[in-house]
C-alpha cells in the first residue's frame, strides 16, 4: 500500500544536538511538507519542497534544516538553533494543487 | 497575511445529533481551496472533505457537508447522525494554488461525542 512513513515514532534530545526527523513516501507525489504541532495551536510550515533538489521556507523554518536528493525522501534535520524543539512533527505529500495532503503518523520530539 | 480562525477551541454533541464546526478564512484570491481534516487521538491527520473555491455547489461526503459561503469566507463543517468514533480535533484549512499550495491551518476545534 502507498503511503507516508515518519521515523521514529518518539525521539528524545538532549539540548545542543542535532536530529534527523526521517520522511519517505511511495506515492510518487512531487511535493512535500514538513508541519510542526504544539498543543493550542494548528500545524505551522516548516519547509517545503515542489520538487527533487529544490525546497523553499515556510512560516518557522529557523533552527530546521532540509534536504531533497530524491523524490521519495523528505529528511528534516532540527538543529541545536531551535530554541524549543519540543513538540509533534508531521510530513505530509501532495499529488497537485486540486488534492489535500497526504500525512504520515508523525514524530514526537522531546528535548531531555 | 493568510489566515484561518476557528472561533470554536471545543464543541460538545450527543450520539445520533448534528453539529456545525465554525471556520473562517483571509484571503484575497480567488482561486484556492479549502479542506477539513480529522486529528484522533492517534494523531493521524484524516482528510474529511475539500471544496473548491470556484465551485457554488457545497460538498458532501456521507454524514459530512459543508456550508460555504464564499462572499462572507466562511467554511463550516456539518456532522450529522454523530457517532463516538466522530470524536476528534478537526482542522480547517486552505490553500492557494499560487503560493505554493501550502495549506493553512486553523487553531483546531476539540469535538467531544457524548453516549
Amino acid at each position: 500500500d502507498g503511503g507516508i512513513t515518519q521515523s521514529p515514532k518518539y525521539l528524545f534530545r538532549k539540548e545542543g544536538q542535532n536530529v534527523t526527523l526521517s520522511c519517505e513516501q511511495n506515492l510518487n507525489h512531487d511535493a512535500m511538507y514538513w508541519y510542526r504541532q504544539d498543543p493550542g495551536q494548528g500545524l505551522r510550515l516548516i519547509y517545503y519542497s515542489q520538487i527533487v533538489n529544490d525546497f523553499q521556507k515556510g512560516d518557522i523554518a529557523e533552527g530546521y534544516s532540509v534536504s531533497r536528493e530524491k523524490k521519495e525522501s523528505f529528511p528534516l534535520t532540527v538543529t541545536s538553533a531551535q530554541k524549543n524543539p519540543t513538540a509533534f512533527y508531521l510530513c505530509a505529500s501532495s499529488r497537485g494543487h486540486l488534492y489535500g495532503y497526504t500525512f504520515g503518523s508523525g514524530t514526537r520530539l522531546t528535548v531531555v | 497575511a493568510q489566515t484561518v480562525t476557528q472561533s470554536q477551541p471545543e464543541m460538545s454533541v450527543q450520539e445520533a445529533e448534528t453539529v456545525t464546526l465554525s471556520c473562517t478564512y483571509d484571503t484575497s484570491e480567488s482561486d484556492y481551496y479549502l479542506f477539513w481534516y480529522k486529528q484522533p487521538p492517534s494523531r493521524q491527520m484524516i482528510l474529511v472533505i475539500r471544496q473548491e473555491a470556484y465551485k457554488q455547489q457545497n460538498a458532501t461526503e456521507n454524514r459530512f457537508s459543508v456550508n460555504f459561503q464564499k462572499a462572507a469566507k466562511s467554511f463550516s463543517l456539518k456532522i450529522s447522525d454523530s457517532q463516538l468514533g466522530d470524536a476528534a480535533m478537526y482542522f480547517c484549512a486552505y490553500k492557494v494554488p499560487e503560493y505554493g499550495n501550502k495549506l493553512v491551518f486553523g487553531a483546531g476545534t476539540i469535538l467531544r461525542v457524548k453516549s
